[in-house]
């Protein structure tokens, strides 16, 4: 059962360029959201986090915004650069799941000169 | 600080057989949680242990198993193999295992089953 769908599959960015991905969820209990970047051969590496109290966290480029009533939530890349080429996830964890994280389907962004 | 660390990288069995990988979480670390990443599927939860106890699991058959020893290393096992088995196994690393701390992976174990 997917419990949290994210869209694109793909996404290609020119330089310089917006990248947004987003993200909905069904269960109400979730009440944490990370983003992890994936490269190719590595494992999945936390990107950045939000808790639904709070409706958009920043850090350098990247930025998370929360909709809480919607139960949707997005990442933006500002000023994309080849180096953000890889596949992202969204995922959601709930506070009686420790450290289960369920997980988005992905998004291959590439990141075109 | 060492990173985690997944043996072997690469495995190839056939249908029927067993299989056993390990991690190796970063020091220190208590909680140790496994996922499976397919194309079909995405990534998946397998389980986690934290002080030698599972504490979580995820929707996967009874023919996948683990363990997580005294020094927080941990084992999981897959027996009667499936073609289906085939992926990349991450496995990945917390302090205490609370929900906003932040989980470590490693490379992954890659399965194939022929």
């Amino acid at each position: 059962q997917q419990q949290v769908k994210q869209s694109p599959q793909s996404l290609i960015v020119q330089k310089g360029g917006i990248s947004i991905i987003n993200c909905a969820y069904e269960n109400t209990a979730f009440d944490y959201f990370p983003w992890y970047q994936q490269f190719p051969g590595k494992g999945p590496a936390l990107l950045i986090a939000i808790r639904p109290d709070v409706s958009e966290k920043k850090e350098g480029r990247f930025t998370i915004s929360f909709n809480k009533s919607a139960k949707q939530f997005s990442l933006h890349i500002m000023d994309s650069q080849p180096g953000d080429s890889a596949t992202y996830f969204c995922a959601a964890k709930n506070s009686g799941g420790y450290q289960k994280v369920t997980f988005g389907t992905g998004t291959k962004l590439q990141v075109i000169p | 600080k060492a990173g985690v660390t997944q043996t072997p990288r690469y495995l190839i069995k056939t249908r029927g057989q067993q299989v056993t990988l390990s991690c190796s979480p970063i020091s220190g670390h208590r909680s140790v949680s496994w996922y499976q990443q397919t194309p079909g599927q995405g990534l998946q939860f397998l389980f986690e242990y934290f002080s030698e106890t599972q504490r979580n699991k995820g929707n996967f058959p009874g023919r996948f198993s683990g363990r997580q020893f005294s020094n927080s290393r941990s084992e999981m096992n897959v027996s009667t193999l499936e073609l289906g088995d085939s992926a990349l196994y991450l496995c990945a690393s917390s302090l205490a295992g609370q929900v906003q701390e932040t989980q470590y992976f490693g490379p992954g174990t890659r399965l194939l089953v022929l």
